[in-house]
Formats: C-alpha cells, structure tokens, sequence
C-alpha cells in the first residue's frame, strides 16, 4: 500500500527563523505528483507547492522551496523567513495513479514572535 | 471567482439521525472528492466524482454513508444512522480534470458532531 509518512508531530521556530518539514513516501511508480498543503486554524486547506517527479529540478514558490529525493522518495518542505501567518498544520500528500491524494498525518508549525 | 463552499459549516445531530451534506465545486471543475478529517488528524479519502463516470466509493467506510452528484455540479454526502465516531470535519474538494495540475481546490468543511 502506498504511504506518506511525516515524522515530526509538531514543530516550533522564532519569526524569521528556516524551518524544514521532512515527508517520505512509498510507491512503486515512475511517474506522480507531490503536494505540500497548508491547513490554518480556519480550517481551510490550501496549496502550498507542488512538485511533478519527473522534472528534478526542486519546485519553489518565493519563500517556500522542496528537497525532493527521488530514489530516497523524499521531499521535504523548506520555509525561509517564517512568518507568523505560517502558523498551521502541514501536510504532504502523493497523488496516486488512480489521482486519489494519499495523505501524511500532518506536522503542526507554530511561528513564535 | 467563487471557490468550493459547504453547508452548513457546523452540524450537531443525534445518534441514530440521517445527515445531509453539501458541496458547491468550483463552476467546471470535473472531478469532485470527499475527505473525512478526525480532530487531529490527516485526511481520509471518502468518495471521487469524475465528470460522467462512475464514482469511486472505495474510501467510504459503511454502508451508512453515501454520494452524489447531480448535473455534475453539487454534491451531497449522506449519513444515515449517525454514529458518534462519525464525529469529524468532512472536506470536499474539487479539480479542473484529470489532466492539468491535479490540483485540488478546497471548501472549508462541515463539522459534524454526533451526540
């Protein structure tokens, strides 16, 4: 089965202060999507970057950039010069060859003043 | 333009009580998911509406829950017989199509309560 797996719960950094967000995942494809979503206390999911596996250049979105390691079937998020609007839960899905989005259980940010 | 939105925003109900919630996509977005986040939690895949074809109904966890689409527009979620486990944040999502970005466009969800 495929799985995406984020291993850090919860994560706390001062304002403008780097933070990387680590994800791996399994799948026995060539070729798929990978997604970075933001949830704030909204509630409302959006999308932070994405990254197709077949291009190997690392897909960046001004301050937001990915790590992705293909033959390590990582990719990881990068937030440079946090802000406390990045305050949220983070998750990092792979979409499947059926275009189902398989989910991580999230990484909780919290951007301290 | 208008994104994705859903009614109600909050649903208490009681156990044993059928539940209806909807989902306005995104005017000619073609595909059409239904997630199924507990407090906490990532996201769990419910249902997928793909223009004309047959919905995917493998995430549906019972026979209680069901979906459809009507026009290829909205959607509504069914819920009979609540449970209190079905107590979460039901999420719906929409795309443009299959090819493209496959991107998927979010609403803000319904919390359901069962009591």
């Amino acid at each position: 089965a495929q799985t995406v797996t984020q291993s850090q719960p919860e994560m706390s950094v001062q304002e403008a202060e780097t933070v990387t967000l680590s994800c791996t995942y399994d799948t026995s494809e060539s070729n798929y999507y990978l997604f970075w979503y933001k949830q704030p206390p909204s509630r409302q999911m959006i999308l932070v970057i994405r990254q197709e596996a077949y291009k190997q250049q690392n897909a960046t979105e001004n301050r937001f950039s990915v790590n992705f390691q293909k033959a390590a079937k990582s990719f990881s998020l990068k937030i440079s010069d946090s802000q406390l609007g990045d305050t949220a839960m983070y998750f990092c899905a792979h979409m499947d060859s059926n275009y189902q989005l398989i989910w991580g259980a999230g990484t909780k940010l919290i951007i301290k003043p | 333009g208008a994104g994705v939105s859903q009614s109600p925003s909050n649903k208490v109900t009681e156990k044993g009580k059928d539940v209806e919630l909807r989902c306005d996509p995104i005017s000619g977005h073609t595909a059409l998911y239904w997630y199924r986040q507990s407090l906490g939690q990532g996201l769990e895949f419910l249902i997928y509406f793909q223009g004309n074809s047959a919905p995917d109904k493998s995430g549906l966890p019972s026979d209680r829950f069901s979906a459809e689409r009507t026009g290829g527009s909205v959607s509504t979620l069914t819920i009979q017989r609540t449970q209190q486990e079905d107590s979460a944040v039901y999420l719906c999502a929409s795309s443009p199509d299959r090819g493209g970005s496959y991107e998927q466009y979010f609403g803000p969800g319904t919390r359901l309560t069962v009591t």
